[in-house]
């Protein structure tokens, strides 16, 4: 089965607010983890990623939270805008990497305005 | 320029037909891959392919088979093909194993 899986099928915030997507693993061999965004129609756009090594990485409007020890990874968009909306995928890479990424079911982000 | 280009965009095809997708990078990666997306958007690997070694998914049909002319293309050829082939076909490539992937747009192939 999986071992990469998000904890709501879809999330639905008021334009402005913060968003925090949330994703569950569970192969310790996981070392590298990335959050991609599929807009309709589209194919999956990297959006941020974080190696083992590190518990918290920054982008512009996000950020990727890291805690292995529960193996949980986590996406925070702040200031959520309405080009915002999407479906969210977490993935992860275990291992050297030689089977691909393994991807997650996707968070679909609905914004309100 | 698109990085990641995939043809056909649209695929409608009937049973038992054979068919064909072609995907080029032109980001210089050295691994290239393909991915079924279902109904439900569930992304599933279907081959990687790095440095002429391709690695498989066991749970993919040998109807499925990629072929790499070089390193910028990886087409993906299916025989015989069924109802539940339907789907949409994503190609991607990576700098190298453990890196991000960029995607292409997606084939949306319907078996009729």
């Amino acid at each position: 089965g999986e071992s990469v899986g998000l904890h709501l099928p879809t999330l639905s915030v008021q334009e402005g607010d913060n968003s925090i997507i949330n994703c569950a693993y569970s192969n310790s061999a996981s070392d590298y983890f990335i959050w991609y965004k599929q807009e309709s129609g589209k194919g999956p756009q990297f959006i941020i990623d974080i190696r083992s090594n590190m518990d918290k990485r920054q982008g512009q409007r996000v950020t990727v939270l890291l805690n292995k020890t529960v193996k949980h990874l986590s996406l925070q968009i702040a200031a959520t805008q309405p080009g915002d909306s999407a479906v969210y995928f977490c993935a992860e890479n275990r291992g050297g990497g030689a089977d691909g990424l393994t991807f997650g079911k996707g968070t679909h982000l609905i914004i309100q305005p | 320029d698109t990085a990641v280009s995939q043809t056909p965009k649209y695929l409608v095809t009937q049973m038992g037909n054979d068919k064909s997708i072609k995907c080029e990078q032109n980001l210089g990666h050295d691994t290239m891959y393909w991915y079924k997306q279902d109904s439900k958007k569930f992304l599933k690997i279907m081959f990687s392919y790095n440095n002429k070694e391709l690695i498989i998914n066991e749970t993919v049909p040998n109807r499925f088979s990629p072929k790499s002319p070089d390193k910028a293309h990886l087409n993906l050829h299916i025989n015989s093909l069924e109802l539940g082939d339907s789907a949409v076909y994503f190609c991607a490539s990576s700098q190298a194993l453990n890196y991000g992937y960029t995607f292409g747009s997606g084939t949306r192939l319907t078996v009729v």
